[in-house]
Formats: C-alpha cells, sequence, structure tokens
C-alpha cells in the first residue's frame, strides 16, 4: 500500500523559507505514470494547489506562488520536497503532499498532512 | 485562471439525497474529480472522471457534468457523509493547473 509522509518544521519565522520533504512509501517515485504534488490548506479554508514535479525533475507550479516555489525530487531517497521563501502568515496551512495520476490527472493517494504556522 | 464554485452549505435529512453543485465556465467539457475531506483528516477520492468510483466508495456517491455545472449526489445519506467535499479539474489553459472548487459542508441534520 503506497504511504506518503511529510515532514519539517512546524513552526517558520516571517520572511524565512519553509522547507517540507515527502517521503514515499509502498512504491516507487520513479513511476512514469505519476506526478508528485504539494497542496495546502490554511485553517478554515479550502484547499491550494502548490505545484507538482515528475521524477525526472519537471515541474508545474501554481502561477499565484510561482515567483515563490521551488519543488524538486530525490529519487535516490524516494523523496520529494518543497520551499517556500518569503513567508507571511498567510502561508500558515496545513500541508499535503500527494500522488498525481497522470492518465485522469486526479490525486489518488495522500500524505496526512502537516501544519506549518508563521510566526514571529 | 479557472474558477470553480461551490455552495458554502447544504444541509441533509438522514436518508434523503444531497446533490452538491460545482459551476464552471464549459466544465462540461473537462472531467471533474470529487473529494471528501473529514476533520482533520486528508483529502479521499470519492468520484472521478465526472461520474466513475474508485474501489471502495459506495454506490451512494454519484456524479454528472454538463454545460456550465457538475454535480456530486449523494443518495440515502448516513451520518458518515457529513464532511466537506471539493471538485477539481485540471485547467490545461492556465499554465497546467489544478483547480479545486471553494468546498461544501454537508450537514447532516
Amino acid at each position: 500500500q503506497l504511504q506518503l509522509q511529510e515532514s519539517g518544521p512546524g513552526l517558520v519565522k516571517p520572511s524565512e523559507t519553509l522547507s517540507l520533504t515527502c517521503t514515499v512509501s509502498g512504491g516507487s517515485i520513479s513511476s512514469s505514470s505519476y506526478y508528485w504534488g504539494w497542496i495546502r490548506q490554511p485553517p478554515g479554508k479550502g484547499l491550494e494547489w502548490i505545484g507538482s514535479i515528475y521524477y525526472s525533475g519537471s515541474t508545474y507550479y501554481n502561477p499565484s506562488l510561482k515567483s515563490r516555489v521551488t519543488i524538486s525530487v530525490d529519487t535516490s531517497k524516494n523523496q520529494f520536497s518543497l520551499k517556500l521563501s518569503s513567508v507571511t502568515a498567510a502561508d500558515t496551512a496545513v500541508y499535503y503532499c500527494a500522488r498525481l495520476e497522470l492518465h485522469q490527472l486526479l490525486l489518488d493517494y495522500w500524505g496526512q498532512g502537516t501544519l506549518v504556522t508563521v510566526s514571529s | 485562471s479557472y474558477v470553480l464554485t461551490q455552495p458554502p452549505s447544504v444541509s441533509v435529512a438522514p436518508g434523503q439525497t444531497a446533490r452538491i453543485t460545482c459551476g464552471g465556465n464549459n466544465i462540461g467539457s473537462k472531467s471533474v474529480h470529487w473529494y471528501q475531506q473529514k476533520p482533520g483528516q486528508a483529502p479521499v477520492l470519492v468520484v472521478y472522471d465526472d461520474s466513475d468510483r474508485p474501489s471502495g466508495i459506495p454506490e451512494r456517491f454519484s456524479g454528472s457534468n454538463s454545460g456550465n455545472t457538475a454535480t456530486l449526489t449523494i443518495s440515502r445519506v448516513e451520518a458518515g457523509d457529513e464532511a466537506d467535499y471539493y471538485c477539481q479539474v485540471w485547467d490545461s489553459s492556465s499554465d497546467h493547473s489544478f483547480v479545486f472548487g471553494t468546498g461544501t459542508k454537508v450537514t447532516v441534520l
């Protein structure tokens, strides 16, 4: 059974860079059938797609976050990572990693999510 | 950018039918997927490609999509169906973006 697990600091200071890693187990991140993505959800609000990456390193980003987002992949560790720079309180959210199925363009497996709070 | 609009809330009595709409410009030309999210949990896919169900999802969940509106229908609603529901499409015209609907809270009375 595929599992995804987010990890990283739960508290980040304003203007600093948020960094999270998603570890994939029970399957290979190098599969040609999937992208791997990040989604976030501010407290009490809806879902927002951040971006996605292929095992080759090809990326797609949400245009509204593109200038601050970098997603990378490490196939040797079966992990992919998110960096979001110049964070503000508006970036406080639960951050999810998920598998993006390429044929139907949907998210079929999700991590449990991790809360990141931006505060001094 | 492409926008998907859902009603903020839907209330339904147990055993009745809940219908959740997802409005978008010519959404009928896109494949729509629906996710259920219970408090403190990650979303779960309940309908994909407008009307198909993943393995393990009850037949009570169904979907349709035409024109400018997609609809998720939950028949014979149970208390366990109380959750937030989100529609989602892939917008190939906007930097190849995932787009989520605004979300609908389903309350079982």
